[in-house]
């Protein structure tokens, strides 16, 4: 079956710009997660959905940073006024149930570059 | 916030040769997952652990949860040219539902 899927896999934008990144998770999995990678660096905990709702949004840098999961199924990340140090590698990743037990599959990543 | 140290950086074998890297933390962990990531690609769940003690195999992997839960390591036996790539070491610290990942190790494979 289908695995996670990002879109785009590219994104090149100016500071000071709005961006959006797409996730859709395997279908059926009612947790989401979104990861931050640097380059380099191992991925780092954003946001993670239940269903809906955002359960932990912690890892979120700050307030430019907003995901939404409206119908539990998939998921916007949304970057406002994009600095440069916003370039990374997004990654989604979904478990069929959240938790330690349960196995998170990731996708690709959308590479966005801040120029 | 939480992290794991992971070890080494990077890794310069002959195809053949056995590979061994390890992670470590200053807090206790409930499970221990290990990935490897290919270029251009997310990070793909090869061995996961869930009690200090555990020791899991999966083909040439092997992977231990260490009794302290404060460990992990992971042996890859007699590499070839597929198994390059940057690993990972992940885990769930106690108490928490977010994974905390390891800085990764780079394994390059000489022919």
């Amino acid at each position: 079956g289908a695995g996670v899927s990002q879109t785009p896999s590219n994104k090149v934008t100016e500071k000071g710009k709005y961006v959006e990144l797409r996730c859709d998770p395997i279908s059926g999995h009612t947790a989401l997660y979104w990861y931050r990678q640097s380059l380099g660096q191992g991925p780092e905990f954003l946001i993670y959905f239940q269903g809906t709702g955002a359960a932990d949004d912690s890892g979120l840098p700050n307030d430019r940073f907003f995901a939404v999961r409206p119908e539990g199924s998939v998921s916007t990340l949304k970057i406002q006024r994009t600095e440069r140090g916003d370039s990374a590698v997004y990654l989604c990743a979904s478990s069929l149930l959240p938790g330690s037990t349960d196995t998170q599959y990731f996708g690709p990543g959308t590479r966005l570059t801040v120029l | 916030g939480q992290q794991l140290n992971q070890s080494p950086q990077s890794m310069f074998i002959q195809e053949g040769e056995d590979v061994s890297m390890n992670c470590t933390s200053s807090s206790i962990f409930n499970t221990w997952l290990w990935y490897k990531q290919d270029p251009g690609e997310g990070p793909v769940l090869l061995i996961a652990l869930y009690k200090a003690g555990e020791l899991t195999s999966n083909g040439r992997l092997t992977a231990q949860f260490g009794i302290t839960r404060k460990d992990s390591f992971l042996n890859i036996s007699a590499s070839i040219p597929s198994d390059v790539g940057i690993y990972f070491c992940a885990g769930f610290p106690q108490g928490a539902q977010k994974l905390v990942f390891g800085q990764g190790t780079r394994l390059t494979i000489n022919p």
